[in-house]
């Protein structure tokens, strides 16, 4: 868990706050992930940044919106969520972005929307 | 398109006996397949991955698992379960995506329970 960090592991917000997820990568990787993990459902890739490109994945809402700075620190910026929201969300890195790169996952951020 | 079946959302075994847990997959290309654990309240962690090298993989823990083509199978297993096993798995399959990079798909998982 030391190569890929999240804060903060826990989150609660009501619907109008305004929050932001940290991920940070201390592998040396070129590429980084934002996953959504609810209860019941598959893991759901957000979005996929390789440096610092976006590919986005067209089903995720414009409350949710990444950042990545660097290719180190990616960040997920979150506004006016819905309690449906409320989920694990899962950062990963990988050193390159084609098939077969192993994915390096951080713990997570349990978030709550009240 | 791909996708991901795990057929059981939970087994059971008692420690000290074989774990089998199943994994199937669709997929247009060759792809690579990944087993992934999460432990409760923890991240993923890789136990191994089929990337068209031999078909038996063998990963950490002693958990190995083998790549069936014409089954489309890549089924996970350990002859020996111990008390620290016992957490959720995850099959994915990853493929080519937009402009070379991978899309990877998640299984929705199998929960392992050991029994002492």
């Amino acid at each position: 868990e030391t190569g890929v960090t999240q804060t903060p592991r826990h989150l609660v917000m009501g619907m109008t706050n305004k929050k932001s997820l940290k991920c940070e990568q201390h592998l040396g990787h070129n590429a980084m992930y934002w996953y959504k993990q609810s209860a019941k459902k598959p893991l759901e890739l957000m979005f996929v940044y390789s440096l610092e490109e976006r590919v986005e994945n067209n089903s995720v809402p414009s409350r949710f919106s990444p950042e990545c700075p660097n290719s180190s620190h990616l960040f997920l910026h979150l506004h006016t969520l819905q309690p449906e929201d409320s989920a694990l969300y899962l950062c990963a890195s990988s050193q390159g972005r084609g098939v077969g790169d192993t994915q390096y996952f951080g713990p997570g951020t349990r978030l709550t929307v009240l | 398109a791909q996708s991901v079946t795990q057929l059981d959302s939970h087994v059971s075994v008692s420690e000290g006996t074989p774990v089998l847990l199943r994994c199937n997959y669709s997929s247009s290309y060759s792809p690579s397949l990944f087993w992934y654990v999460q432990h409760p309240n923890k991240g993923l962690q890789l136990l191994l991955k089929y990337t068209s090298a031999a078909t038996l993989v063998k990963g950490i823990n002693g958990f190995e698992a083998e790549f069936k083509k014409s089954e489309t199978s890549f089924h996970l297993t350990k002859p020996s379960a111990h008390m620290s096993d016992a957490a959720e798995y995850f099959c994915v399959v990853s493929e080519g995506w937009d402009r070379g990079y991978q899309k990877v798909t998640f299984g929705t998982g199998t929960k392992l329970q050991v029994i002492p």
